[in-house]
């Protein structure tokens, strides 16, 4: 089944305890990118990749990095969490082939306290 | 830079009404248009999409049409559910020598009441 995962779901963290969320494609895409959604503000884009080795920022990429080590991973990684970064997360792939249509994972509800 | 406009929610409608949300964009060259859903608690899913001026998208009953001209991808659908209840976001994709971005509206929430 062709899917986009995210781990973890859920997650409750303090200010500047480092982390990691990860995501992963099986469709072989080549561009993944993740968003944040806030109320009211729809879907803002973090940071994308076009391919292995191959990232750029999005909107608003303060306080975030990424990694595009393999082509099916492309993880989050929060350095120094803080409140203002409380959001949920989405991580999406998409292809050339497929006329550039998002898959979109489950999404990862991340609260700073 | 590009942005994505779409009319505010929440859209309340009976069973079987027509349904029309506005979504209007500016961008440079030539973005793909979307449409996406979101259900309660999950992710988004494609619902259409049009790559070029005067493309209809459509899939489930919904259509929308690529305007150029007036800048408008607005979504239809002729007798909504109480299935159709969701969050629908208008969105582009574009292409330039900064990249590959993708902008979304701010979502329209629909209710369907039986």
């Amino acid at each position: 089944e062709a899917q986009v995962t995210q781990n973890p779901r859920y997650l409750i963290t303090v200010t500047g305890k480092k982390l990691t969320v990860t995501c992963s494609q099986n469709m072989n895409h080549e561009y993944m990118s993740w968003y944040r959604q806030d109320p009211g503000l729809g879907l803002r884009q973090i940071y994308y990749s076009m391919n292995v080795e191959v990232t750029d920022k999005g909107d608003v990429p303060e306080g975030y990095k990424v990694s595009r080590k393999e082509k099916r991973n492309f993880p989050l990684i929060l350095e120094s969490p803080s409140p203002n970064q409380t959001s949920l997360y989405f991580c999406a792939s998409s292809s050339r082939q497929g006329g550039y249509e998002q898959y979109f994972g489950p999404g990862t509800r991340l609260t700073v306290t | 830079g590009n942005s994505v406009t779409q009319m505010e929610g929440p859209v309340t409608l009976s069973e079987e009404a027509f349904l029309t949300i506005n979504c209007t964009y500016t961008a440079t060259g030539y973005p793909s248009l979307f449409w996406y859903v979101q259900y309660p608690g999950e992710g988004l899913q494609l619902l259409l999409k049009a790559t070029k001026a005067d493309d209809k998208g459509s899939n489930k009953g919904f259509e929308a049409t690529y305007r150029k001209e007036t800048t408008s991808f607005h979504l239809e659908k002729g007798s909504v559910q109480v299935s159709d209840s969701a969050v629908y976001f208008c969105a582009l994709t574009s292409w330039s020598a900064g990249g590959f971005k993708t902008i979304f509206g701010a979502g329209t929430r629909l209710f369907v009441k039986a």
